[in-house]
């Protein structure tokens, strides 16, 4: 089965309101990074975060590994926001080597 | 400045042509990695090096060679292309389980 599952696999919201994005995961973590990408864009690391909270801006990341999940909560979302966002780990092996999940699609209307 | 970059950012080749990729990456990183980008699989590791001089296999490396002549370069080799290799290429270097950083991308074409 897959190793990394994100949920939900789309989200619409209007501009404003507050999004969970999940990413749940079957292995041991080494690391968690989560990372953003437009359409036909290039990927955009957000946060590498394998254990514990970050935040940055409007985003924050939670990662709890022996519940093993990772979230990114976006609060207030804002258009610019739309696109699809990706969480990808490193099993625990420390080769650097990245399972990505399938992402989740969001679109912030206004 | 980018400090991942890609040549050629789209190209189109034919069925049994060669096809070269190259990644350049200005962080000093050890590691850097070919990743292609399908729907309804995502990202998934192709090829993958440690240092100059290195190539490992990743996930999925059938039909693709690699060449990392120099810390900065890492190129993505076609040597017989197919149609199935259509896709979005993505370069990245990182340094051992840290922070991975992704080039532009290059989109493939096989006829």
């Amino acid at each position: 089965g897959q190793q990394v599952q994100q949920s939900p696999a789309s989200l619409v919201l209007q501009e404003g309101e507050n999004a969970e994005l999940q990413c749940n995961f079957s292995t041991s973590l080494n690391s968690m990074q989560w990372f953003y990408q437009r359409p036909g864009g290039s990927l955009v690391s957000l946060f590498y975060n394998p254990s514990g909270t970050k935040h940055s801006g409007r985003l924050t990341s939670t990662t709890v590994i022996k519940e093993r999940r990772s979230s990114l909560h976006i609060s207030s979302s804002q258009t610019t926001d739309s696109g699809t966002y990706l969480c990808a780990l490193e099993p625990g092996a420390n080769t650097g080597k990245l399972t990505f999940g399938h992402g989740t699609i969001l679109r912030v209307h206004p | 400045e980018a400090a991942v970059t890609q040549s050629p950012r789209n190209k189109v080749a034919v069925t049994g042509g060669k096809v070269t990729l190259s990644c350049n990456q200005t962080n000093n990183h050890n590691n850097m990695y070919w990743y292609r980008q399908d729907t309804g699989h995502g990202l998934r590791l192709i090829h993958y090096s440690y240092g100059a001089g290195s190539t490992e296999k990743g996930d999925i490396p059938d039909g693709y060679k690699a060449s990392r002549p120099s810390q900065e370069n890492f190129s993505l080799i076609l040597e017989l292309a197919t149609p199935s290799q259509t896709s979005v290429y993505f370069c990245a270097s990182g340094e051992g389980s840290y922070e991975q950083y992704f080039g532009p991308g290059t989109r493939l074409t096989v006829l």
